[in-house]
């Protein structure tokens, strides 16, 4: 069974840029077929998705962020990243990474890691 | 870009009573749709994929059904487990994109 684990980058000042990695443990990352998804969650708010990356390197963004956001992987590591650039208090959420499966899940995401706090303040 | 409205917002049941959360999504789409149950401090947990099919480990108290637009998530008898907050997500194919719903809170 894959799990998966966020980083922990804590507090990030406005105007910074987020870095997040998530580590995938217990299948490999280079394995075909796994959208690997970045997903957020505003402070008593829902869920929002961030975009993924396929283990070929293609990227998809939402279009509300996608200026700002840039996904890639390390196969060699077995992790992806995601940046979020020019930071603002309302980029403080709960971020998670989650695999979808195009295939058995109908694109569900069925593994999520546990999520990780990030507060951008002064 | 695809809308999903979920309703009602919050829904106030008691244990052992029936619930039914809906989804509807704003452009006929796939049966790319998944529901999970989110609870404070944990990471969200998926119940439902492909529209109507459980997921591993899922009780079959919960079920799914709908197509097309519409979507829904019925709980048969409610535990006091169940009490959390619900979202529907739906995968569109192009652009690639997911969207989530805003979620339904069921409240005791």
């Amino acid at each position: 069974q894959v799990e998966l684990q966020e980083s922990s980058p804590g507090l990030v000042k406005p105007s910074q840029t987020l870095s997040l990695t998530c580590t995938v443990s217990g299948g490999a990352l280079s394995t075909g077929g796994y959208y690997w998804n970045w997903i957020r969650q505003h402070p008593g708010k829902g869920l929002e998705w961030i975009g993924y990356i396929y283990y070929s390197g293609s990227t998809y963004y939402n279009p509300s962020l996608k200026s700002r956001v840039t996904i890639s992987v390390d196969t060699s590591k077995n992790q992806f990243s995601l940046k979020l650039t020019s930071l603002t208090a309302a980029d403080t959420a709960v971020y998670y990474c989650a695999v979808g499966d195009p295939g058995d899940y109908y694109y569900a995401m069925d593994v999520w890691g546990q999520g990780t706090t990030v507060t951008v303040s002064s | 870009e695809t809308v999903m409205t979920q309703s009602p917002a919050t829904l106030s049941v008691s244990p052992g009573e029936r619930a039914t959360l809906s989804c509807r999504a704003s452009q006929i789409g796939s049966n790319n749709l998944a529901w999970y149950q989110a609870k404070p401090g944990q990471a969200p947990r998926l119940l439902i994929y492909g529209a109507s099919t459980r997921a591993n480990g899922v009780p079959a108290r919960f079920s799914g059904s709908g197509s097309g637009t519409e979507f829904t998530l019925t709980i048969s008898s409610l535990q006091s487990e169940d009490f959390a907050i619900y979202y529907c997500q739906q995968y569109i194919n192009w652009p690639p994109m997911y969207t989530f719903g805003q979620g339904t809170k069921l409240d005791i």
